[in-house]
């Protein structure tokens, strides 16, 4: 592979279920970001990583925890799902300051 | 606080009749405005860095160029391919890497 995994590509959840989104990188890229991407909102920053073992906080981070223990994967926890995030998730990555983001393909999960 | 407005949201053109879409954007420093193009059902793809005013970029019928306050995304000729959904994002000095996206302008180029 080249670039970027995400997985599932697609996921129907029952609310107060737990659910991880899977992100994995080839290309050693030290920053990875979860955005998440609503009609009419545009794509909203939930959470980054600058390097592996630190995380920050983004735009809209409530109801979502991520980890980056190693510099490849960035996976998305959603605690205890709720309708309101229901939405496209998507991962990225880029080499660090200046440079544009690598996209993944996108989970579509809805939360019913 | 930093913020991108994109305009206008949807355009449709005829094959040939060139056009420009607008990203005004203000933020605390600029590093740098992406382009990014989206087709439905899939990421967005990179398509311009801009760093500095009066810098310009371009890719076969994409043009972006860059001012203090705006950023423009000129398509000449445009063909039906061309159709996608065209996103504009900033990446201020004080973020660590983190860009702000506009909310898209989706292109519809009919033959």
């Amino acid at each position: 592979i080249a670039g970027i995994t995400q997985a599932p590509t697609s996921q129907i959840l029952a609310a107060g279920r737990r659910m991880t989104l899977r992100c994995t990188q080839d290309m050693r890229h030290n920053a990875m970001y979860w955005y998440r991407q609503d009609l009419g909102l545009g794509l909203r920053l939930i959470h980054y990583s600058n390097t592996a073992g630190t995380t920050g906080k983004g735009e809209v981070p409530d109801g979502y925890s991520v980890s980056r223990a190693n510099t490849d994967d960035f996976p998305l926890t959603l605690a205890s799902a709720v309708p309101s995030q229901t939405s496209v998730y998507f991962c990225a990555s880029s080499p660090g300051l200046n440079y544009g983001y690598t996209f993944g393909s996108g989970t579509r999960l809805t939360v019913v | 606080e930093d913020q991108v407005t994109q305009s206008p949201e949807a355009l449709r053109l005829q094959e040939g009749e060139s056009s420009s879409l607008n990203c005004s954007y203000t933020v605390s420093g600029l590093r740098g405005l992406f382009w990014y193009r989206q087709d439905p059902g899939k990421g967005p793809e990179f398509l311009f860095t801009l760093y500095s005013a009066g810098e310009e970029k371009e890719k076969e019928r994409l043009k972006a160029t860059l001012t203090k306050k705006e950023s423009f995304l000129h398509i000449t000729a445009p063909k039906p391919e061309d159709s996608a959904t065209y996103l504009c994002a900033v990446q201020a000095l004080s973020n660590t890497g983190k860009l702000i996206f506009g909310q898209g302008t989706t292109l519809q180029v009919k033959p």
